[in-house]
């Protein structure tokens, strides 16, 4: 069990929204992940936190945002929702930034729908 | 060219049978090679890794990479129902400021049939 959640589930929203997914880290987990799967591909690297701070992002736009917690939770935010932007938002926890493959867990994702 | 290409499939084959995956990459930077196995409506989740060049093995499963020809590969043994699931290879790349990401291919979506 990997110990990492993710809220809500599923989500439906209208082109223009702006939404927030959660993620609880597993314990001990200082660093969190987030990457954007479309349907039919492999995920996406969006951007990455380590104690609080982002230190690597991937090819999006800055209307992808994140926070991460003192607790390590995080949060991304998706500002002017486009149809495109509807996938499974996956994210994972490692215990540091130089992610040993073994150490991180992905959670079992958002999916999110844009109409 | 994507840094990171991988045959989507899909692929069925019986029960028993020994499966062969396949990635081609692109970037001589990437360092760890993975594969993950993710089922329908879930994360993916870790299979094997490796470092170098060469063969790991880990019960039904070998992870195989090539580096000189950029190529890494997972077989499958004698094949169950229950690996019907998509497979994704992953390679580990810098992303700067300290931190790492993965690159995945497409991912393969497999079927055994009992």
């Amino acid at each position: 069990e990997t110990g990492v959640t993710q809220s809500p589930t599923h989500l439906i929203k209208t082109r223009g929204q702006q939404v927030t997914l959660r993620c609880s880290s597993q314990s001990g987990h200082n660093t969190v992940s987030w990457y954007q799967q479309a349907l039919g591909q492999g995920p996406q690297f969006i951007f990455q936190y380590y104690r609080e701070e982002e230190n690597g992002r991937g090819n999006f736009p800055p209307r992808f945002s994140g926070l991460q917690f003192p607790n390590y939770s995080s949060e991304l935010n998706v500002n002017a929702l486009e149809l495109d932007d509807s996938a499974l938002y996956l994210c994972a926890s490692s215990p540091g930034s130089f992610l040993s493959p073994y150490e991180q867990y992905f959670g079992p994702g958002t999916r999110l729908t844009v109409t | 060219q994507k840094e990171v290409e991988q045959d989507p499939g899909p692929l069925s084959v019986p029960e028993g049978a020994i499966v062969s995956l396949n990635c081609t990459y692109s970037n001589s930077a990437f360092q760890y090679f993975m594969w993950y196995r993710q089922y329908s409506r879930k994360g993916p989740e870790l299979l094997m890794y490796t470092y170098s060049s060469g063969n790991k093995e880990d019960g039904r499963f070998t992870a195989q990479v090539d580096k000189s020809s950029k190529y890494i590969s997972l077989f499958i043994r004698d094949s169950q129902p229950s690996d019907s699931a998509t497979y994704l290879c992953a390679m580990r790349g810098y992303s700067g400021a300290g931190s790492y990401q993965l690159t995945f291919g497409k991912g393969t979506k497999l079927s055994v049939i009992p």
